[in-house]
């Protein structure tokens, strides 16, 4: 089965922290993304990962910074967030960019 | 830019009934279609997906099919289950980059409600 795994699960964080989601899965998939989702919303792109280059940014602000280490793990650092960038951030595999995506559980993040 | 409409927002039916959700997109070089169902709380979970060269797709009590001249494609789940209630949403690919990375574009989702 698939499963790509997220942690935190929730993460309460103040506008001057600085905080990291992480992403992990071990299926050999080449292609990670990041997601947004509020509530009632449908996920929102923010980045994506081919063969761990960057081939993506949805003209995400700054304060939001993606990495990939290596082809199983993807990261995403959070500095300087505001009370609106509280959400569910999802990441997501496949196989490579053109195969069906695969979600993980998902991290809730709240801004104080 | 490019979207993806769906409709209904809501549908209620009763345990048994057939639900049908529709979705219209707008790039003509979309190629690739996948349905998620989302529960309350939890992560999307692909149940269903479409290519472009495929009118219809069966699996079990679930059913895509896609209509390329007019853009559309639709889910079909017959003998609905209240399991089956959940936030269902459509998807469509655009190519960047010369197609060399699809990103997806999702509807705005179905809230389906199964009464026993």
């Amino acid at each position: 089965d698939t499963e790509v795994t997220q942690t935190p699960k929730h993460l309460v964080m103040g506008m001057t922290n600085k905080k990291s989601l992480k992403c992990e899965q071990h299926m050999g998939h080449r292609a990670m993304y990041w997601y947004k989702q509020k509530a009632k919303k449908p996920p929102e792109l923010m980045f994506v990962y081919s063969y761990e280059k960057l081939s993506i940014n949805e003209s995400v602000p700054s304060r939001f910074s993606p990495e990939c280490p290596n082809s199983s793990l993807l990261n995403l650092h959070l500095h300087a967030l505001q009370p609106e960038d509280s959400a569910l951030y999802l990441c997501a595999s496949s196989q490579d960019p053109h195969q069906p995506q695969h979600f993980g559980d998902g991290t809730r993040l709240s801004i104080l | 830019g490019e979207n993806v409409e769906q409709h209904p927002s809501t549908l209620s039916v009763q345990e048994g009934d057939s639900a049908v959700i529709k979705c219209t997109y707008s790039d003509s070089a979309s190629n690739y279609f996948p349905w998620y169902k989302q529960e309350l709380g939890k992560r999307p979970q692909l149940i269903i997906d479409i290519r472009s060269n495929v009118g219809e797709k069966k699996d079990q009590r679930i059913a895509v099919t896609l209509n390329k001249t007019a853009k559309h494609f639709s889910l079909h789940i017959t003998e609905t289950q209240p399991e089956d209630s959940a936030v269902y949403f459509c998807a469509a690919t655009i190519s960047n980059y010369g197609g060399a990375t699809n990103k997806l574009i999702f509807g705005t989702g179905t809230l389906l409600a199964v009464q026993p």
